[in-house]
């Protein structure tokens, strides 16, 4: 069975520090992994995918993400938190090489950024 | 390309009272449609799922419905609504042969 847990339920950090939001998953296939974030009131938003390419991804707004097998993780990183990032970010994977079953959501992690 | 639109933003209703969101996508075919409920403090849920015209398959029991009378057009319905109906309720869409799902705005229910 496919699970995603992500370890913090809320991270606070001052602008212009470094962002760590932590991700392990379980997967029986080799996994799709993604991170989205979520502003007060809107959707999600897809910040970055891993698909078994490199295992460094970049996404939008400066953030990045590493796939590391061994631990079984996808930490959401960023090297300078600015205000407009203070959101819930969303770890997810994919249950499925293919076909038409869900995303495996996380519980999500609250980020906040200190002026 | 793709948008996706969820209309109305915001909605308060009575308990009791019938529920229409609907949810359109732009710039894709045949694309398998998705409705989420979030609820307060909580993580999502995956409400139902379509591949196809016509093709609802309901993850969790409950008060609410689906149906796609339209390949781009995906409504969730309630005849009477509960208190516990409240949330905020996201639509997605995914294109064939890919395991990326894109959200829509969201549509903020509230039932009093």
């Amino acid at each position: 069975a496919q699970s995603v847990t992500q370890l913090d339920s809320h991270v606070s950090v001052s602008e212009g520090t470094p962002v760590l939001l932590r991700c392990n998953y379980s997967s029986s296939y080799s996994p799709s992994l993604f991170w989205y974030v979520q502003h007060p009131n809107k959707g999600l938003q897809l910040l970055l995918k891993y698909t078994s390419a490199a295992t460094l991804v970049k996404g939008i707004n400066g953030f990045e993400a590493e796939f590391k097998k061994s631990e079984t993780s996808f930490h959401l990183t960023k090297p300078s938190a600015h205000m407009s990032d203070a959101a819930e970010y969303f770890c997810v994977v994919s249950v499925a090489p293919s076909g038409n079953t869900p995303l495996v959501f996380g519980k999500g992690t609250r980020l906040s950024v200190i002026a | 390309s793709q948008t996706i639109h969820q209309w109305p933003a915001t909605l308060v209703q009575p308990v009791g009272s019938p529920l229409s969101l609907e949810c359109t996508v732009e710039g894709t075919s045949n694309p398998n449609l998705y409705w989420y409920r979030q609820a307060a403090g909580r993580g999502l849920q995956l409400l139902f799922y379509s591949v196809g015209i016509g093709q609802i398959s309901s993850e969790v029991p409950q008060n609410l419905s689906a149906s796609r009378p339209q390949d781009r057009q995906f409504i969730l319905s309630s005849k009477k609504l509960l208190l516990s109906d409240s949330g905020f309720y996201l639509c997605a869409w995914r294109g064939r042969g890919s395991d990326t799902q894109y959200f829509g705005p969201g549509t903020r229910l509230t039932v009093l």
